[in-house]
């Protein structure tokens, strides 16, 4: 399978202040990159999918302008929470895959605080 | 509408004994099922799969059930060891999602020693 780290584990912000959350993929060509995000005791929710060198798609009801998702290699993807409120605390875990895959791997996860 | 389902929210058993986790999907169109388990504050870790053309598969304690009359599927841990303890999710897909996955809202699991 492949190593998958994200960068913070945990960051903690003022309102206001965006964050940027780093997704890699260590051994493993992903062509494609999931976000998701973690609320306590709920399930994971697919926020965004995105493909190397092409603009994410987002699931309903994820605003695209606040969760900026770049895919610009086939080894980094980002997340970034632009203007992070309150309700934006969460767990946000990134996850790779290939075409000719059929599972997922998932990275460590970050935890995003904001005050 | 949730597509699939894990209707206990949590479960509990004793060392040594087979712990048993359900799955219900709503979607005739999933093919593919994925049980994933997940320890607080780290990302969830592959467990077992199993395809829409099989009804059983079988990884050491980790047995994966398929029923596609029933739409419903259940993970079988024996013997259950206290290491176990985790959040077990159940994942689901098929053609219509490419390679995302569909999860379940996740069981969680207490061994008790």
């Amino acid at each position: 399978g492949a190593v998958v780290s994200q960068h913070p584990s945990w960051v903690i912000c003022k309102s206001g202040t965006s964050v940027k959350i780093e997704c890699r993929s260590l051994d493993f060509q992903a062509t494609t990159m999931f976000w998701y995000r973690q609320f306590p005791k709920q399930s994971l929710m697919l926020m965004a999918t995105s493909n190397e060198g092409s603009k994410a798609t987002y699931e309903q009801g994820v605003e695209k302008d606040k969760f900026l998702i770049n895919h610009a290699s086939l080894t980094l993807s980002t997340l970034t929470v632009t203007s992070a409120h309150p309700e934006d605390s969460s767990f946000y875990i990134c996850s790779v895959t290939q075409v000719t895959y059929n599972e997922q791997f998932f990275g460590p996860g970050t935890r995003l605080t904001v005050l | 509408d949730q597509q699939v389902k894990q209707n206990s929210p949590s479960l509990s058993v004793q060392e040594g004994r087979i712990s048993i986790l359900n799955c219900d999907y709503t979607n005739s169109m999933f093919d593919y099922f994925l049980w994933y388990k997940k320890y607080p504050a780290e990302g969830p870790t592959f467990l077992i799969s199993i395809s829409s053309i099989k009804d059983k598969n079988e990884d050491g304690r980790f047995t994966v059930f398929l029923n596609k009359s029933a739409k419903h599927l259940s993970l079988h841990i024996v013997p259950s060891q206290p290491g176990d303890s985790a959040v077990y999710f159940c994942a689901a897909s098929g053609i219509d999602y490419g390679q995302n996955f569909v999860f379940g809202p996740g069981t969680r699991l207490s061994v008790l020693p």
